[in-house]
């Protein structure tokens, strides 16, 4: 069954440093979606991209964060100056549809970033 | 604001027994689709079973299914026959017709025990 792959599983980086998390949605997938999950805590949408362009943003997704794809593979997202409360699991997740997709999302493995 | 409710934090069951996870959720609009999701110690989330709101029939999948109730805005999940795999946490989740933002209700940590 295809996944959505993430890179690096686990990502250690000192306050203020920049990071770039890494994902590979599914091929055939064109609605692409970042969330984070702050241990303990609820699952939170951060945005989605379509078309090679935001097309929703949560109140989380400020300035610190951006998104990219920069070839036809990879959904990159961004963390510029991190801080100590950015520490979370990040998933990255594709679908097929977008707003009216019954389907679902496809998450993947997560990316846990610890900022120290 | 769409807003998910799961009012159940921890349960436990034995291994072959039957459990109901609750969820509740908070809209104003008619078409919309539900899930359930599940968390393994390996924090990977795995679609469980999904549910579009037009739809009547309850979704069902394998030893999963679940108990739609539109008007009362509530969409439990039973898990019969539970299997000691099936330890993890359950997020109950929401997606509207109208935006990309699926909202997750604060998970249910199933324990199943032998």
């Amino acid at each position: 069954e295809p996944e959505v792959t993430q890179t690096p599983s686990h990502q250690v980086t000192q306050m203020g440093q920049e990071v770039i998390l890494r994902c590979v949605p599914i091929s055939n997938h064109l609605y692409f979606y970042w969330y984070r999950q702050i241990l303990g805590q609820k699952v939170e949408f951060l945005v989605s991209f379509y078309n090679n362009e935001i097309s929703e943003k949560s109140e989380i997704f400020d300035d610190q964060f951006s998104v990219e794809r920069p070839d036809g593979s990879n959904f990159t997202l961004k963390i510029r100056s991190t801080k100590l409360e950015d520490s979370a699991m990040y998933f990255c997740a594709s679908s097929e549809e977008g707003r009216q997709g019954p389907r679902g999302y496809t998450f993947g493995s997560g990316t846990r970033l610890t900022v120290v | 604001a769409q807003t998910v409710t799961q009012s159940q934090p921890e349960m436990s069951v034995q291994e072959a027994e039957t459990v109901t996870l609750s969820c509740t959720y908070d809209t104003s609009e008619n078409n919309y689709y539900l899930f359930w999701y599940k968390q393994p110690p390996s924090r990977q989330m795995i679609l469980v079973i999904r549910q579009e709101a037009y739809k009547q029939q309850n979704a069902t999948e394998n030893r999963f299914s679940v108990n739609f109730q539109k008007a009362a805005k509530s969409f439990s999940l039973k898990i019969s026959d539970s299997q000691l795999g099936d330890t993890a946490m359950y997020f109950c989740a929401f997606k509207s017709y109208n935006n990309n933002d699926m909202r997750f209700g604060a998970g249910t940590r199933l324990t199943v025990k032998p």
